[in-house]
């Protein structure tokens, strides 16, 4: 089981890039990096997913090193409507594992 | 496009009484399905997955159970609420291509049990 633990909350204001990075120093070979944005009284919405390297759509880049163990999310020139709880997880390949949402990260978007 | 629904939005349960919340996506076929719960404050708790009809992997031991009767439908279901059993709840549709595949969220179900 790949636990993950990233940062409880982050403060930033509009404009900036925020960065938030997970670690998940058991992962499997197979394992998808994976998040989630969350915002109040709503299920969370999916951002962005990664195996390795660098990824990039439209609202994130996702950045995962040689060794997988860790992974960070990057907002560029977060706006207000941005503050909510971010969710690293990892995917695991297999049956039989569990996919756990941790606590997440509540960002904060200052104006 | 594909879209998820739950119903109700919102609930207000008695200790004891029944529970039942109904999950249906559309636009989809054969898709794995999620039941969550969410405290307060808290990250999301997997409580139930299905990759079939009638077939229920359950994650945590409680006095919920989860069916699904069509491909389709899911089901959340409790015999006598407790307290503890008060939460956000969510269920999710994932494609069929690996076994938690990315999870696209309905809307929710907010329970209360007094």
């Amino acid at each position: 089981l790949a636990k993950t633990t990233q940062p409880i909350s982050m403060d930033s204001y509009e404009g900036q890039e925020v960065n938030i990075t997970c670690s998940h120093n058991n992962i499997a070979t197979n394992d998808y990096i994976t998040w989630y944005q969350q915002f109040p009284s709503q299920g969370p919405r999916f951002i962005i997913q990664g195996y390795k390297t660098k990824v990039t759509n439209e609202v994130a880049s996702l950045f995962i090193p040689a060794d997988r163990k860790s992974s960070t999310l990057s907002l560029p020139r977060v706006s207000l409507s941005d503050t909510a709880v971010y969710y690293c997880l990892v995917e695991p390949s297999a049956a039989g594992n569990k996919l756990t949402f941790g606590g997440g990260t509540r960002v904060l978007v200052k104006p | 496009s594909q879209t998820i629904h739950q119903w109700p939005a919102t609930l207000v349960q008695p200790v004891g009484s029944p529970l039942s919340l109904e999950c249906t996506v559309e636009g989809t076929s054969n898709p794995n399905l999620y039941w969550y719960r969410q405290a307060a404050g808290r990250g999301l708790q997997l409580l139930f997955y299905s990759v079939g009809i009638g077939q229920i992997s359950s994650e945590v031991p409680q006095n919920l159970s989860a069916s699904r009767p069509q491909d389709r439908q899911f089901i959340l279901s409790s015999k006598k609420l407790l307290l503890s059993d008060s939460g956000f709840y969510l269920c999710a549709w994932a494609y069929r291509d690996r076994v938690f595949g990315t999870q696209y969220f309905g809307p929710g179900t907010r329970l209360t049990v007094l």
